[in-house]
């Protein structure tokens, strides 16, 4: 089985200029999270898909991030402008959670995208 | 008050010592519970999930006490391969799987 792919691996860039990262899920897992992770801690949730739809986004900066998950399968993570601070990595995770009460699903993340804002 | 607390450590512990995280949580809602193992510069995967009666795989033992919103995990007969982040991780639904991850604790195992 396929896992969770992210792309591109690593990205520089200067600050307030834009990025973007992709994210294709396991196949069949309706959620989709976004997270940073700086270093030294732990995953930081952005945004959250169910399917089509945003089901959290409390965390997320909204004045410079935005996500999109089109037809419930793949997603984009956009930063515009990026500032010094967004240097992380971007996590992205999928499971098989769905709607209603449905809890306890294993998440599975992909490799992630290391991104450097000079 | 954090809503998933761990104490970041680095522990540092001998080949073959036994040790043990905790990682306290604040919503006294939260249902499900799980550890996950982050290598350095990986991505996190599974180690295992906390069932309220407690469970072990191996050389790992979790637990859960509802009570004093902890959960824990043992290792025992520490390996040089077991050298990670382990991160707790708390979810409850509020009509999805909200997710909130610990800061992790560093494990180091020496030889």
């Amino acid at each position: 089985e396929a896992g969770v792919a992210q792309s591109p691996r690593y990205k520089i860039i200067e600050k307030r200029q834009s990025v973007a990262f992709w994210c294709n899920p396991i196949s069949g897992h309706a959620t989709l999270y976004w997270y940073q992770q700086i270093l030294g801690q732990g995953p930081k949730l952005l945004i959250q898909f169910q399917n089509n739809g945003v089901v959290d986004d409390s965390q997320l900066p909204k004045d410079r991030f935005s996500a999109e998950r089109l037809k419930g399968v793949d997603s984009t993570l956009k930063i515009q402008p990026a500032k010094l601070e967004d240097s992380a990595v971007y996590l992205c995770a999928s499971s098989l959670a769905g709607t209603g009460y449905s809890i306890g699903y294993e998440q599975y993340f992909g490799p992630g995208t290391r991104l450097t804002v000079t | 008050r954090k809503e998933v607390e761990q104490d970041p450590g680095p522990f540092n512990v001998p080949e073959g010592a036994t040790v043990a995280f905790n990682c306290t949580y604040s919503n006294s809602a939260s249902q499900s519970f799980f550890w996950y193992r982050q290598d350095c510069r990986k991505e996190p995967k599974l180690l295992m999930s906390v069932y309220s009666s407690g469970n072990e795989d191996g050389r790992f033992t979790a637990q859960l006490n509802r009570a004093s919103q902890y959960i824990s995990l043992l290792i025992r007969d520490s390996k040089l391969s077991d050298s990670a982040t382990y991160l707790c991780v708390v979810t409850h639904s509020g009509g999805y799987q909200k997710v909130t991850f610990g800061t992790g604790t560093k494990l180091q195992v020496i030889p």
